[in-house]
């Protein structure tokens, strides 16, 4: 299986509420990185944390991790139907090297 | 403006045809990637480069090939060899800050391409 994995796999909320996704993964991490992608787009990278930290804050973002629970969540605070997108986390291994490893994501639908 | 290009948005091929999809960037950064994406799916790896004249396979490099002449470039070919190219390719780029590994990474829009 993948080194990220997220859940839920979908998550359907309305407009106002906070989202939380969660992705685990299984060997040691350099990084982890939270990604976003728009139907038929791009990924949009949204924020990256280090193994050394625990939570990072960016905006209406809010991410954690957990290195011994082998676990990061984003949360999403007060959410807009612009927010649906679809979210991946992404974990950059502790191997020395650059490659990095995308969850199969999380689909968003905020409704109005 | 700064950013990753993908060229075309959409491509039809016929079954027993090669096909080659653009990737430039003006990041001026040293690392290049291209990654497949299935529906519902994340992304697979199908082949890297770091520096200029060198890349190596990914996950799912059988039925691809590359090259990386110029730092800006990174064409990939899908070749006849690959049993089921349909899906939506993703070229991305990274750079290394000092005292790191690479980092974040900037995605061009993709490539949908089709095969008839």
């Amino acid at each position: 299986s993948q080194q990220g994995e997220e859940d839920p796999q979908a998550l359907s909320i309305q407009e106002g509420e906070n989202a939380t996704m969660n992705c685990s993964y299984k060997t040691s991490i350099n990084n982890l990185q939270w990604y976003r992608q728009n139907s038929g787009r791009g990924l949009v990278h949204l924020i990256l944390i280090r193994s050394n930290e625990r939570e990072k804050h960016s905006g209406r973002l809010r991410v954690t991790l957990d290195t011994s629970k082998k676990s990061s969540s984003l949360l999403i605070t007060a959410s807009r139907a612009a927010d649906t997108a679809s979210y991946f986390c992404a974990t950059q291994l502790n191997t020395g090297g650059f490659k990095t490893i995308f969850g199969a994501g999380t689909r968003l639908f905020v409704k109005a | 403006d700064g950013g990753i290009t993908q060229s075309p948005k959409y491509l039809f091929r016929k079954e027993g045809q090669n096909v080659t999809l653009s990737c430039e960037q003006n990041l001026n950064h040293d690392a290049m990637y291209w990654y497949r994406q299935d529906p519902g799916q994340g992304l697979r790896l199908i082949y890297y480069s770091q520096i200029v004249n060198d890349f190596q396979k990914g996950d799912i490099a059988e039925g691809y090939s590359v090259s990386r002449e110029k730092k800006e470039s990174f064409p990939l070919t899908v070749t006849s060899a690959q049993k089921n190219p349909t899906a939506f390719y993703l070229c991305a780029s990274s750079s290394r800050r000092a005292g790191s590994s690479y980092n974040e990474q900037f995605f061009g829009p993709g490539t949908r391409l089709t095969v008839l």
